[in-house]
């Protein structure tokens, strides 16, 4: 059971270049998220998934694209990097989004933007 | 949406001390909140979280403490240990379902 697996761990892009970062897990769990993670901010809601087929915007989604096409899936897209979207970026997966259902957290993408 | 405050942003104690990190919500539907603990370049890893029908709970050396009217709930870190140097961030799941994080606290452990 490998829990939340994020790839890659690391990758720098040029700006205006487009990747795909791939959230995987294998807890049957219905809910998915991404955050984004910057020094003095927090954990920020980029966009997020109630199920297979689902997506919404969080509280940053701008120039970030996702898809949930498979259950244990959820990828993340940049379609034009830039600067500003250097980051740390974290997947987590919980059962459901109500009251006492923990998320749980892969090791993270940490991504430089040139 | 839901705001989460954390106050101090740096603590620092010295070791077998105790340690409290205190956070204050905003919107008053929130009903699940956990503590994260993150060390220097890992994951967010869950060490406690409390429900709005409890207004304390504990695991070992730590507790979390949970205040519906005033809108705060603090972690409450017993007998510190160098390994509990970390980040510790606080969250709060609102009427909107989704979890609001607060900015983080990091604790250093003085040996």
């Amino acid at each position: 059971n490998a829990g939340v697996t994020q790839t890659p761990k690391f990758r720098v892009l040029k700006t205006g270049q487009s990747m795909t970062l791939l959230c995987a897990q294998d807890m049957n769990h219905e809910y998915m998220y991404w955050y984004r993670q910057d020094p003095g901010m927090g954990l920020r809601l980029i966009h997020y998934s109630v199920g297979e087929g689902t997506t919404a915007k969080g509280e940053v989604p701008d120039g970030y694209n996702v898809s949930r096409l498979k259950k244990q899936n959820f990828l993340l897209g940049l379609e034009s990097a830039a600067p500003s979207q250097t980051s740390v970026y974290f997947c987590a997966s919980s059962y459901y989004g109500n009251s006492n259902q923990p998320q749980h957290f892969g090791d993270g993408t940490r991504l430089s933007i040139l | 949406g839901e705001n989460v405050e954390q106050h101090p942003s740096t603590l620092s104690v010295q070791e077998g001390d105790s340690a409290v990190i205190k956070c204050t919500y905003s919107d008053s539907a929130s009903n699940y909140f956990p503590w994260y603990k993150q060390e220097l370049g890992k994951r967010p890893q869950l060490i406690i979280d409390i429900r709005s029908n409890v207004g304390e709970k504990k695991d070992q050396r730590i507790a979390v403490t949970l205040n519906k009217t005033a809108k705060h709930f603090s972690l409450h870190i017993t007998e510190t240990q160098p390994e509990d140097s970390a980040v510790y961030f606080c969250a709060a799941r609102g009427g909107n379902n989704r979890l609001a994080f607060g900015k983080g606290n990091q604790v250093v452990v003085i040996p």
